[in-house]
C-alpha cells in the first residue's frame, strides 16, 4: 500500500495521559498535515510540515500538543495530559509541493481514532 | 473569521435524478476543493479548483468555482448508489496549499 498510512487505528486513553500518533505520508511528498476531525464536522487543520520545517500552528494546537518530523519522512503528533475534548479523529495528509504548484492534492491516511474516557 | 457554508447538510435523492451541493465562504479565496468521505473511511480529493470560472468534471460530479461570489457548487448527474457518501468542500485561505477550512459536510444518500 503506497498511501498514507497512520497507526493505531484507535486509541483509547484516560484522561491526563499522553497518547503519540504516526504517520507515514507518501513517500515523495515533502509536505506533511495534520487534521483534526469530530462527529459531524469538517476537518480542522493543525499543523503541518515541508520537509522536516514544522511552518505553521494553528491556534487549535494548545501547548499540550507536539508534532515532529524529525527526518523530513515519518510524523508524530503527541498529546500530554488528554482531556475529554481531545477526543477525535486525527488525520494525516501529505503532498507535494514544487512541481505544478497550486496543483497539488492533499491524501489523507485513515486517521487515528482517540477517546479520552 | 472565515466561514465556510455547506447547503444542503442532508440530502436524499433517487437514483437517476440531478441536483447540486452548494458551498458558500466567507473570504477571497482563490483555490477551493471538494473531498469525498465513506463512513469510516478517510478523505478522498475529487476536485481541485484554482482559479474563477474554473469547471472540472468527473463522471457524474462536475464542481465549479465563482470566485466574485463565493460560491462553488458541486452538480450531481443521474445519481447512482455508489455516490452515497459525505462531501466536504474546503477553502485555502492560506493561498498556499496548507490549511484548508471545510464545511460541515453535506451527506448524501442515494436510493433506487
Amino acid at each position: 500500500d503506497t498511501g498514507v498510512s497512520q497507526d493505531p487505528r484507535h486509541k483509547i486513553t484516560k484522561r491526563g495521559q499522553n497518547v503519540t500518533f504516526r504517520c507515514d505520508p507518501i513517500s515523495e511528498h515533502n509536505r506533511l498535515y495534520w487534521y483534526r476531525q469530530t462527529l459531524g464536522q469538517g476537518p480542522e487543520f493543525l499543523t503541518y510540515f515541508q520537509n522536516e520545517a514544522q511552518l505553521e500552528k494553528s491556534r487549535l494546537l494548545s501547548d499540550r500538543f507536539s508534532a515532529e518530523r524529525p527526518k523530513g519522512s515519518f510524523s508524530t503528533l503527541e498529546i500530554q495530559r488528554t482531556e475529554q475534548g481531545d477526543s477525535a479523529m486525527y488525520l494525516c495528509a501529505s503532498s507535494v509541493v514544487g512541481f505544478g504548484f497550486g496543483n497539488e492534492k492533499l491524501f489523507f491516511g485513515s486517521g487515528t481514532q482517540l477517546s479520552v474516557l | 473569521e472565515l466561514k465556510v457554508e455547506q447547503n444542503p447538510l442532508f440530502l436524499s435523492m433517487q437514483e437517476g435524478k440531478n441536483y447540486t451541493i452548494y458551498c458558500n465562504y466567507s473570504t477571497t479565496s482563490d483555490r477551493l476543493y471538494w473531498y469525498r468521505q465513506d463512513p469510516g473511511k478517510s478523505l478522498e480529493s475529487l476536485f481541485v479548483l484554482l482559479s474563477n470560472g474554473a469547471v472540472k468534471q468527473e463522471g457524474r460530479l462536475m464542481a465549479s468555482l465563482d470566485t466574485k461570489a463565493r460560491l462553488s457548487t458541486l452538480h450531481i448527474t443521474a445519481a447512482v448508489h455508489d455516490l452515497s457518501a459525505t462531501y466536504f468542500c474546503a477553502v485555502d485561505y492560506s493561498n498556499s496549499g496548507y490549511a484548508l477550512n471545510f464545511g460541515k459536510g453535506t451527506s448524501l444518500l442515494v436510493t433506487p
